[in-house]
């Protein structure tokens, strides 16, 4: 079962800052958050992780609060083309030492004209 | 340019066959994957392989058998014994087990 807890679906103004929130209270100590987003009918695209500092890329800013309970990715100006589903993902590592994510429903993020 | 490509984007196959479908990666990637995404659910993990000539179960692997013989490939062959084969298959590949994942545009499996 996933591990995080998201609003299932959000609607935003073209040009707005996008704020997707994402509750993990059961996070361990060594699990990362990591955020990716799908697009209708194609593969996940990996947008950024980390695991207590806030975090800023080319794409977005992930903010993880204190008690690493929460955290929150933000697109600075959303545009039409951010419209998919954003899923937040705690790092589980399995019996057989893998790298598995475990996806949830995630959120399904419209951006409006 | 770098990435994962899945071929091919749309395949049927009738009750009873076997399909492989194909992943190549040109990222130098050391690590390949396989999920299960059906309609509205998240993704599902059936193999994974953390080097060549080594790969591991998922959660789902029964009904599917995958082989590493070469970095850049893992296919995925779905055999008459999985039940339910129709879903949207996807490749991912990372630069090792702790790095974050890449996916392909995934494989569109239906039964005749």
């Amino acid at each position: 079962d996933a591990k995080t807890t998201q609003p299932t679906s959000m609607d935003c103004a073209e040009g707005r800052a996008a704020n997707l929130p994402c509750n993990h209270s059961t996070i361990s100590g060594n699990e990362y958050v990591y955020w990716y987003r799908q697009i209708h009918s194609q593969g996940p695209q990996y947008i950024i992780h980390g695991l207590k500092n806030n975090e800023t890329n080319e794409m977005a800013s992930l903010i993880i609060t204190e008690d690493r309970k929460s955290s929150t990715l933000i697109l600075p100006h959303a545009t039409l083309r951010d419209t998919a589903v954003y899923y937040c993902i705690v790092r589980v590592v399995s019996q057989g030492g893998s790298e598995k994510l475990v996806f949830g429903k995630g959120t399904k993020l419209t951006v409006n004209p | 340019d770098g990435g994962i490509t899945q071929s091919p984007k749309y395949l049927f196959r009738k009750e009873g066959q076997n399909v492989t479908l194909s992943c190549e990666q040109n990222l130098n990637h050391d690590a390949m994957y396989w999920y299960r995404q059906d309609p509205g659910q998240g993704l599902r993990l059936i193999y994974y392989s953390q080097i060549v000539n080594d790969f591991q179960k998922g959660d789902i692997a029964e009904g599917y058998s995958v082989s590493r013989e070469k970095k850049e490939s893992f296919p995925l062959t779905v055999t008459s014994a999985q039940k339910n084969p129709t879903a949207f298959y996807l490749c991912a590949s990372s630069l090792n087990l702790n790095q974050p994942q890449h996916f392909g545009d995934g494989t569109r499996l239906s039964i005749l």
